[in-house]
């Protein structure tokens, strides 16, 4: 059974970099079956995707973040990590990182998620 | 303001049928059939109950199904139990830059 599990500080000074590394077991990152992802989710409020990475390294951001993000992969340790820069309290949410298959035309869709930290951005 | 629009709530009795819309655009619900539907119990991950429109993951009860027409996709969940209370969300491929898009979500209330 394939589990992800988010990790990093809870709290965060704005204009600050924030950073969070998720840890997948159960599986290997470099299955080049999957795109590994970092959504999140403001607290009650809906849920909005970030950006993805394969395990070659390849990424791919959302563009109202873009500027700001990094998304790397360390294969070694079947980790990839998230770090947004230029915080502010608008950054606060449950950050998830997230498992996408990529098989075939099958597409678009997190069929294995991590439980979620919550971030704040806050001083 | 989330790119998909989905009601705020809605609310069923134990054993009845409802059902949550997810209305988008032709860049996204209405061009592909790449809607997936996430359950979120407070406190939770969210969690696969539908992708691509209609396809169940294993494990997830044949009581939840889904559906299409136009630019608004559809979950129903057949003979409510109190364990389906919670946030729905739904998601559609988008062929705008932004690759992904989720509805703002659904809250569901079991009476």
């Amino acid at each position: 059974q394939v589990q992800l599990q988010e990790s990093g500080p809870g709290l965060v000074k704005p204009s600050q970099t924030l950073s969070l590394t998720c840890t997948v077991s159960g599986g290997s990152i470099s299955s080049g079956d999957y795109y590994w992802s970092w959504i999140r989710q403001p607290p009650g409020k809906g849920l909005e995707w970030i950006g993805y990475i394969y395990y070659s390294g390849s990424t791919y951001y959302n563009p109202s973040l873009k500027s700001r993000v990094t998304i790397s992969v360390d294969t070694s340790k079947n980790q990839f990590s998230l770090k947004l820069s230029s915080v502010t309290a608008a950054d606060t949410a449950v950050y998830y990182c997230a498992r996408e298959p990529i098989t075939g035309t099958t597409r678009y869709y997190f069929d294995y998620w991590g439980q979620g930290t919550l971030v704040t951005v806050s001083s | 303001q989330s790119a998909l629009t989905q009601p705020a709530s809605v609310s069923g009795s134990p054993g009845q049928s409802i059902t949550i819309s997810c209305t988008g655009t032709s860049s996204d619900v209405g061009g592909y059939n790449y809607v997936s539907w996430y359950q979120q119990h407070p406190g939770k991950a969210p969690k696969l109950m539908i992708y691509e429109v209609s396809n169940r993951p294993s494990g997830v009860s044949n009581r939840f199904s889904g559906s299409k027409s136009g630019n608004t996709a559809s979950l129903t969940i057949s003979g409510l139990q109190a364990e389906d209370e919670a946030d729905y969300y739904c998601s559609s491929y988008t062929s705008s830059s932004t690759y992904v898009v989720f509805g703002g979500g659904t809250k569901l209330t079991v009476l």
